[in-house]
């Protein structure tokens, strides 16, 4: 069974950063490409980032470039995103998902919230 | 950049009826780039067809995908009571891009 467990939201103030985790199992991790999905409160979905299977391709929405960053370690089976000056309209739940645009399986996000 | 526009924003249907709900695209889309998923409350969302018409795994055959194009549609034959939820679509280009939403409630 695919499982997806995400971790690491919280609050940060403004300008802040925070890094959110993804701990893969029950498929070959390193095999497919992976990504995150955000959605803020009450409103709909929208793609942020996304990694090849092998790391070496790495995709941005145009919201988050220059400020985001995901990163994998397929020993560990887990995905990375680091994100750095953060802004009020971040505040979402990120969700980990696995493909690089399809979404066959989604964790149970991680909610972060940019406030001072 | 492809707008993707759901309608109607909120349908109000009883168990047993046909939903139909439309995903049009503001640019063609490649049915071969297009997928619905469903969310319910405080649940991550979960695939239900994609290549336009191709159900995702263990989801039931009441669901059904058509379209091409810029119209797409997701038909629910007849509605289970764990159906009403908020559907999306989504193409998958190289940038995916998800509709605002539909919002199927009980009526």
């Amino acid at each position: 069974e695919v499982q997806l467990l995400e971790s690491g939201g919280g609050l940060v103030q403004p300008g802040g950063s925070l890094r959110l985790s993804c701990a893969a199992s029950g498929f070959t991790f390193s095999s497919y490409a992976m990504g995150w999905v955000r959605q803020a409160p009450g409103r709909g979905l929208e793609w942020v980032s996304a990694i090849s299977g092998s790391g070496g391709s790495t995709f941005y929405a145009d919201s988050v470039k220059g400020r985001f960053t995901i990163s994998r370690d397929n020993s560990k089976n887990t995905l990375s995103l680091q994100m750095n000056s953060l802004r009020a309209e971040d505040t979402a739940v990120y969700y980990c998902a696995q493909g690089r645009t399809l979404f066959h399986y989604w964790g149970q996000g991680t909610l972060v919230t940019v406030s001072s | 950049e492809i707008v993707l526009t759901q309608s109607p924003g909120t349908l109000s249907l009883s168990p047993g009826e046909r939903a139909t709900l439309s995903c049009r695209a503001s640019q063609s889309v490649s049915s071969s780039q297009l997928a619905w998923y469903q969310q319910k409350p405080g649940q991550a969302p979960r695939l239900l067809i994609y290549g336009a018409s191709n159900r995702a795994t263990g989801i039931p055959d009441r669901f059904s995908g058509s379209g091409s194009g810029t119209d797409f549609i997701l038909t629910i034959s007849r509605l289970e009571p764990e159906d009403f939820a908020v559907y999306y679509c989504q193409q998958y280009g190289s940038s995916p891009l998800f509709g605002q939403g539909t919002r199927l409630e009980i009526k």
